[in-house]
């Protein structure tokens, strides 16, 4: 079964300074997408990053890259240069086929409570 | 903004009663998605419709339904509400599968 673990309930990082949000996913396809989301206290869901499973390179976007490691199923968020406007839950997420139909549900990892202290 | 918006964003309702929760895609996305959000269980996935059909469903209660109409919004229907519906219900769209999904702002739904 498809399953994402995100195994840091919650962390917590000076300002300025690198974070590294651990993700695994479990999957037996070859095609599937994985993202990171960030949600704030308010509630919204603000997509991140995303990366292919054909992708050679790591996804960046701006501050945020995604390392991914193929063979150990990994999809590491790092984020450089924390803000206190970083502090807010993260979640890790695949999305994948479903049989033959073309639907890319996404699964989420329980998520880890990012904490960017002054 | 990601472009995909969710009406209402709060909702108190009584248990037993009937609420439709609106959702409008992206312009061009023509795939919906359906996501519930509690506490207990996470973030789970509930229902997809594509370009008017239904492609996928999850863990969705045969009280809930949905259906995306020609204009492509969706709506959310949720009947003989019980205490254990509260949560927060997202919409998101997409325009390729198995890429990025941009979710809107959430219908908070709170059943009393």
């Amino acid at each position: 079964a498809q399953k994402i673990t995100q195994t840091q309930p919650g962390m917590f990082v000076q300002e300025k300074e690198a974070v590294t949000l651990d993700c695994t996913y479990d999957t037996s396809d070859q095609s599937y997408g994985l993202f990171w989301y960030k949600q704030p206290s308010s509630g919204e869901m603000i997509f991140l990053i995303y990366q292919g499973s054909y992708d050679e390179q790591n996804a960046t976007e701006g501050r945020y890259s995604l390392n991914f490691q193929k063979a150990r199923k990994s999809a590491n968020l790092v984020i450089s240069a924390s803000q206190l406007g970083d502090s807010a839950m993260y979640f890790c997420a695949m999305s994948q086929r479903e049989g033959s139909s073309n639907t890319g549900k996404l699964i989420f990892g329980q998520g880890t409570t990012l904490q960017v202290k002054p | 903004d990601s472009g995909v918006t969710q009406t209402p964003k709060h909702l108190i309702t009584a248990t037993g009663q009937r609420v439709t929760l609106r959702c409008s895609p992206r312009s061009g996305d023509l795939s919906v998605y359906w996501y519930q959000q509690s506490l207990d269980q996470g973030l789970q996935f509930l229902i997809q419709y594509y370009n008017g059909e239904e492609r996928a469903k999850g863990n969705i209660l045969e009280r809930f339904s949905a259906q995306q109409f020609p204009d492509l919004h969706s709506e959310l229907n949720l009947s003989s509400l019980e205490l254990g519906d509260s949560a927060l219900y997202f919409c998101a769209s997409s325009s390729r599968w198995l890429g990025e999904q941009f979710f809107g702002p959430g219908t908070r739904l709170t059943v009393l």
